[in-house]
């Protein structure tokens, strides 16, 4: 059973279309990461969002946590076929440094 | 400034034999990870390090063994290689400045048959 559920686990939409993926828990957590990992490298961090709430903008992306900390989600405004990848979310229980990793959502932007 | 490097990049293993997939960072980060992530799965901490001699065990340390003499270099150790340790093996590295934020290496696709 995974800590942190993401959905959907799949998503296939044409250039333009908007999107949201989310990430769920059951458990609180004291900040939560969004990175994007593309085929044959590493994960990348977008953003990291701390206080329940929070809305952070990155151009086309847009980044919330819940305003109880156990959620979060992301909006992709206008996708282009550069959006494609695999989205991970990632969360850290306390203040301490280990991450909990959702299962992610495999994005395909088609043009 | 590289970041975090890894290699090798490829490697096949036969079931039983021995390797160690090796890690380094530059930005002198005090905590090092390593995680396997499983074909369209997400990632699942093998072992994890705060600093320089000391280790603990994540989610999934059975199989394998780590070590960090100094703060750059964490290897990753497997002694008997076995097929369900297929996988691709992500290091990461974190430092004190941005605690929840990881940096990644480009991975080491492993397989063993």
């Amino acid at each position: 059973t995974q800590l942190l559920e993401q959905s959907p686990q799949f998503l296939s939409i044409q250039e333009g279309e908007n999107l949201t993926v989310y990430c769920n828990s059951s458990s609180v957590f004291s900040s939560l990461q969004w990175y994007r990992q593309e085929p044959g490298e590493g994960p990348v961090l977008l953003v990291t969002v701390v206080t329940g709430g929070e809305v952070k903008k990155l151009k086309r992306l847009t980044f919330q946590f819940g305003d109880a900390r156990k959620d979060s989600s992301l909006h992709i405004t206008a996708a282009q076929t550069g959006d494609t990848g695999l989205y991970l979310c990632a969360g850290a229980r306390n203040a301490g440094n280990m991450l909990t990793f959702g299962g992610g959502t495999r994005l395909m932007v088609k043009p | 400034n590289a970041g975090v490097t890894q290699t090798p990049k490829f490697r096949i293993l036969k079931i039983g034999q021995s390797m160690t997939l090796q890690c380094t960072q530059d930005m002198n980060h005090n905590y090092m990870y390593w995680y396997r992530q499983d074909p369209g799965m997400g990632l699942k901490l093998i072992y994890y390090s705060v600093g320089a001699g000391i280790t603990d065990k994540g989610e999934v340390p059975n199989g394998y063994n780590v070590s960090r003499s100094t703060t750059e270099d964490f290897p990753l150790r497997l002694e008997l290689a076995a097929p369900s340790q297929t996988s691709v093996y992500f290091c990461a590295s974190q430092g004190l400045a941005r605690p929840y934020e990881q940096y990644f290496g480009p991975g080491t696709r492993l397989t063993v048959t």
